[in-house]
């Protein structure tokens, strides 16, 4: 089984300041990790992915995140935020199947200030 | 792009009715459909993976009489609350798996008075 671990449960950033959301996961097999950006009352925004191959992921909207097995991790980080990117962000992780149980940590919100 | 189309977006209901919540992969065919419940603040909690013409596989601790999930074509898959009480009132999401990754329905946020 897989979990997932959100360290933080709220990141205060002022405007055009560098960010990073970390996460941490769990798993007894290989992993596909994801982070997904919700605003209120919307669904899930898929920010990036990582499947395979290159550890550094680039995503939507300026994000990317660094997977590294040997800690365990997948932080989040953008060089400068927008107030835009205030939101609620998840990590989630699945199993060697990208087809499996998706399964989440308790979220972080990022709240950028003017 | 891939859509899962989620509806209603908000519904209002009376203790002791039922509601279904329908979510439809709109460009392709989704064999495979997990749906997730979330409290305010909180994250995503999994209830249930349904797969097209077969039963539902529910989480530990999520009533099978109460959240009934019928998957029965590879685009559409329904959550029916029933008898919903005022301790279902929650938001829930439904997520169609793809070979590329997961794509989420916009929710239903869903009052129970």
């Amino acid at each position: 089984a897989q979990s997932v671990t959100q360290l933080d449960s709220q990141v205060p950033v002022f405007e055009e300041a560098p960010v990073e959301l970390r996460c941490n996961y769990s798993s007894s097999v290989s992993v596909y990790l994801f982070w997904y950006v919700q605003y209120p009352n919307q669904g899930l925004q898929l920010l990036l992915k990582y499947l395979s191959g290159s550890t550094l992921v680039k995503g939507i909207n300026g994000f990317e995140a660094e997977f590294n097995k040997s800690q365990t991790s997948f932080h989040l980080r953008k060089p400068s935020v927008h107030i835009s990117d205030t939101a609620e962000y998840f990590c989630a992780v699945t199993g060697s199947s990208n087809t499996g149980k998706l399964i989440f940590g308790q979220g972080t919100t990022l709240q950028v200030k003017p | 792009g891939a859509v899962v189309s989620q509806h209603p977006s908000w519904v209002i209901c009376k203790s002791g009715t039922s509601v279904k919540i329908e979510c439809r992969s709109l460009d392709f065919q989704a064999t495979t459909m997990f749906w997730y419940r979330q409290f305010p603040k909180q994250s995503l909690m999994l209830m249930a993976t349904s797969n097209e013409g077969s039963k539902a596989t529910y989480e530990q601790g999520v009533e099978k009489d109460k959240f009934l999930i019928n998957h029965a074509s590879l685009t559409l898959s329904t959550l029916t609350v029933t008898s919903a009480h005022p301790e279902d009132s929650s938001f829930y999401i439904c997520s169609a798996s793809r070979r590329d990754g997961y794509t989420f329905g916009s929710g239903t946020r869903l009052t129970v008075v």
